[in-house]
């Protein structure tokens, strides 16, 4: 079966760095993306790879190891806004989009 | 910009109970999608569109059914609404190909008791 893995919950202090995991089992790949989401909200886009290596974006870079099936999100100078959800989705051979269940992040003064 | 638009955004069912959700774009997009996200899951694919008077199933179709009339529209409809069907439902549409950017509605919460 097809399969994404990252973790539930993270707590991180403003200010800092932190970087959230994703594992993944997928038939084929056609990229990976991360998504975030404040709760309550519609999901909004972050990042996309399809290449291996690491995309920067401002505060936020994304990796990604195709040969290991791993990807993480990488969050720089926390701020209090930052406080959401992070969602890993992998697009298999088929186009399809796989989610994981998405990433709580907590951030604390 | 309105983006993507739900209609209603929350909604209580009595089991049985037929609606529909709308979602209209307004970004020309070919690529719809509807989504339902629970508590610990990832969001699932309930059904999508690749153009104007186009559907196809995702990966739970099973109580639903959706129509794309024009391209800036796609419903979704419960024919009998089951308490399995609560969740929240999302709208999302893409004008990139299938590996462009995903753009949500504000989603729909339903209820069905």
């Amino acid at each position: 079966g097809q399969n994404i893995d990252q973790p539930t919950e993270m707590t991180a202090t403003e200010g800092a760095i932190v970087q959230i995991n994703c594992t993944y089992q997928t038939s084929g790949f056609n990229g990976l993306f991360w998504y975030q989401q404040h709760a309550g909200e519609a999901p909004t886009f972050l990042s996309y790879n399809v290449l291996d290596g690491l995309e920067e974006k401002g505060r936020f870079s994304s990796f990604l190891s195709r040969s290991k099936g791993y990807s993480y999100l990488l969050l720089k100078e926390l701020q209090m806004k930052d406080s959401a959800s992070y969602l890993c989705a992998v697009m298999d051979s088929n186009y399809q989009l796989i989610w994981g269940a998405g990433t709580k992040l907590i951030i604390k003064p | 910009n309105a983006g993507v638009t739900q209609t209603p955004k929350f909604r209580v069912l009595k089991t049985g109970q037929s609606m529909t959700l709308l979602c209209a774009q307004d970004m020309n997009h070919e690529y719809m999608y509807w989504y339902r996200q629970d508590p610990g899951m990832g969001l699932r694919l309930i059904h999508y569109s690749v153009g104007e008077g186009t559907t196809a199933k995702g990966e739970v179709p099973d109580g639903y059914n959706v129509s794309r009339l024009k391209k800036q529209n796609f419903l979704l409809g419960l024919e009998s609404a089951a308490p399995s069907q609560t969740s929240v439902y999302f709208c999302a549409s893409t004008g990139e190909g299938v590996t462009g950017e995903l753009f949500f509605g504000e989603g729909s919460r339903l209820t069905v008791l």
